[in-house]
């Protein structure tokens, strides 16, 4: 079965603290991670993926198979930062989480 | 605009009658994907096609469900005898296809209300 789990609806941090967004997934096969942000009243779009191991907006995301999560990390959350973010799997198809709100209050 | 566009942005019907939505891809984009949204979940997959051809459809995509992409350029849903069930945001998305490549641009959503 192809699976996103993003155990948390809702994530509230401080500007400046760190943040990570859960993300753990379910595939049989050789699974191709994606992270997906939605900004208020703006379209989704994509933050980063595992295949380029880039740090986007200060934020980084590690592929771990053994444990098979991906979670979203970053060190210094900022204002900006508040939206929603959505774990996807790509495997037969394109599965996402439910995903996470994350609010960065100042 | 040279994102990916949907029409209508909303639409209400009442239960039982067919609605089409349109989605038109950004031009170079040979895949082109239809999603779900309900509130609070994420966007569920429902279909996708490389150019013209229709290559995966969910177990989500009932019979009332069809989706066309004739000239491999814009694609349209259609929901035949709508439900109140159908009520959701319908999200496009293109990407150029490749494995590693095949970032997906998401369109703003048709906003479906089912009565």
């Amino acid at each position: 079965a192809q699976r996103v789990t993003q155990p948390e609806k809702l994530l509230s941090v401080f500007k400046g603290a760190p943040v990570e967004l859960k993300c753990n997934y379910s595939y049989s096969g050789s699974p191709e991670l994606f992270w997906y942000v939605q900004y208020s009243r703006q379209r989704l779009q994509l933050l980063l993926r595992h295949i380029s191991r880039e740090s986007i907006k200060g934020f980084t995301a590690d592929l771990n198979k053994g444990e098979t999560s991906f979670h979203l990390k970053k060190p210094f959350a900022q204002e900006e930062d508040s939206a929603m973010y959505y774990c996807a799997l790509r495997g037969n198809d394109m599965r996402f989480g439910a995903g996470t709100r994350l609010t960065v209050k100042p | 605009d040279t994102g990916v566009s949907q029409n209508p942005r909303h639409k209400i019907t009442k239960r039982g009658q067919n609605v089409t939505f349109r989605c038109d891809p950004i031009s170079e984009h040979n895949r082109l994907y239809w999603y779900r949204q309900t509130l609070g979940q994420g966007p569920e997959f429902l279909t996708y096609f490389q150019n013209e051809a229709q290559l995966e459809k969910s177990r989500l995509l009932s019979d009332r469900f069809s989706a066309e992409r004739p000239k491999g350029s814009f694609s349209t849903l259609e929901i035949q005898r709508t439900e109140q069930g159908d009520s959701a945001m319908y999200l496009c998305a293109s990407s150029l296809g490749g494995r590693g490549t095949d970032t997906q641009y998401f369109g703003p959503g048709t906003r479906l209300t089912v009565l």
